[in-house]
């Protein structure tokens, strides 16, 4: 039973547009949401995080959106650039609950195109 | 302040050997968490250490464990390797509990 879904394996956006990739969670639990991306063989690199306090949370080009009665979030890049191009993971917990892993989705590659 | 740092990079191994992999996390960092990428599942969980012990367990099998040590460095340990535990293996350190996680480059394991 996946608990954290990005839909999409994929998304191509040219150079300066928005980039918004998707993630769905099912356990109404999760309290701390956050994105990492990744290049080829390197580790995942954190961008940014949000508690299930808020409903949006900003950093520089990046944006996360959180919609909880959707138990949906969003990750903004404005403008996109071609050094976004990168796999981006979702990953969520229940922080407040005590010491529980993160649960990951299984990614979406992002191709911005000059 | 250095990352976390992994150890070997890269490894091949035949079937029925075991191995070792290490982790140190960044300078503070007490936790360190486990994780297993290969292309069809994504990031899963194996294990996370804190203060020496282990604290939460994925759902493999025995043959994965790991440790930690005083100085909060970690390893983990496959015994009996198959041809499915080829996959990167990626350890990821926390100040205390499992909030921001930052990761270290990985170890790609290729089994023969």
């Amino acid at each position: 039973d996946q608990q954290v879904k990005q839909n999409s394996p994929s998304l191509s956006v040219q150079e300066g547009r928005i980039s918004i990739l998707n993630c769905d969670y099912t356990n109404s639990m999760f309290d701390y949401f956050l994105w990492y991306k990744k290049y080829p063989a390197e580790g995942p690199t954190f961008l940014i995080s949000i508690s299930s306090i808020k409903d949006k949370n900003e950093d520089g080009r990046f944006t996360v959106f959180l919609n909880k009665s959707a138990k949906h979030l969003s990750l903004h890049i404005v403008p996109s650039q071609p050094g976004d191009s990168a796999v981006y993971f979702c990953a969520a917990s229940e922080l407040n609950s005590g010491n529980t892993p993160l649960v990951f989705g299984k990614g979406t590659r992002l191709s911005v195109i000059a | 302040k250095a990352g976390v740092t992994q150890t070997p990079r890269y490894l091949i191994k035949t079937r029925g050997q075991q191995v070792t992999l290490s982790c140190s996390p960044i300078s503070g960092h007490r936790s360190v968490s486990w994780y297993q990428q290969t292309p069809g599942q994504g990031l899963q969980f194996l294990f996370e250490y804190f203060s020496e012990t282990q604290r939460n367990k994925g759902n493999f099998p025995g043959r994965f464990s790991g440790r930690q040590f005083s100085n909060s460095r970690s390893e983990m340990n496959v015994s009996t390797l198959e041809l499915g535990d080829s996959a990167l293996y990626l350890c990821a350190s926390s100040l205390v509990r499992q909030e921001t996680q930052y990761f270290g480059p990985g170890t790609r394991l290729l089994v023969l």
